[in-house]
């Protein structure tokens, strides 16, 4: 029972190129969440999909593009990135009206 | 939309002793009130939760306590231990409403 698992774990860019962060949870979640977190700002969302087949802009969705691939999986693009994308994402589930469970996050440096 | 408020943003306690950490919720309309708990490195876990219909919820050393018309809510830690050390968030939502995170509080404690 992996729960949301995120991949890569670490990842360093430079600026203008593209990468897409995975995330698949296999406990057959309908929400999905993708969370900034740089230091003293907490969880910022970005995009979050409430069921398969929707999306929608969270907080802070500029210089970001989701795809919800299926009901396990979703996943974060970055098209052109900026140091000002250089952060921690985390990527979370939730199935009904209860917590959030979070996969362990990957650390994106954009130089 | 709502706001959270959180403090202290640290808290330094020693082995033993009682931790406490207040988190002030905007919109009324918010019913679920979670808190996760953050080790280094790590994706945010939830540690315990409390819905608007209840004052207070226990799981062992922590305990949380919800005061409807102040829309305010607290995250007690009793006999504190160093294994209790991470950042602690709390977060407000309602069903038409994503979570709304606090900005943290670093715990340390101290042996």
């Amino acid at each position: 029972n992996a729960g949301v698992t995120q991949t890569p774990k670490f990842q360093v860019l430079k600026t203008g190129q593209s990468m897409t962060l995975q995330c698949a949870q296999d406990m057959n979640h309908n929400s999905m969440y993708w969370y900034r977190q740089d230091p003293g700002m907490g969880l910022r969302l970005i995009y979050y999909s409430a069921s398969e087949g929707t999306t929608d802009k969270g907080e802070v969705p500029n210089g970001y593009n989701v795809s919800r691939l299926n009901k396990r999986e979703f996943s974060l693009r970055l098209e052109s990135a900026a140091p000002s994308q250089t952060s921690v994402y985390f990527c979370a589930s939730a199935g009904g009206f209860s917590g959030y469970t979070f996969g362990s996050g990957t650390r994106l440096t954009v130089v | 939309g709502e706001n959270v408020e959180q403090h202290p943003s640290t808290l330094s306690v020693q082995e033993g002793d009682s931790a406490v950490i207040k988190c002030t919720y905007s919109d009324s309309a918010s019913n679920y009130f979670p808190w996760y708990k953050q080790e280094l490195g790590k994706g945010p876990q939830l540690i315990i939760d409390i819905r608007s219909n209840v004052g207070e919820k226990k799981d062992q050393r922590i305990a949380v306590t919800l005061n409807k018309t102040a829309k305010h809510f607290s995250l007690h830690i009793t006999e504190t231990q160093p294994e209790d050390s991470a950042v602690y968030f709390c977060a407000a939502s309602s069903p038409r409403q994503n979570f709304v995170f606090g900005p943290g509080t670093r715990l340390s404690v101290l042996p």
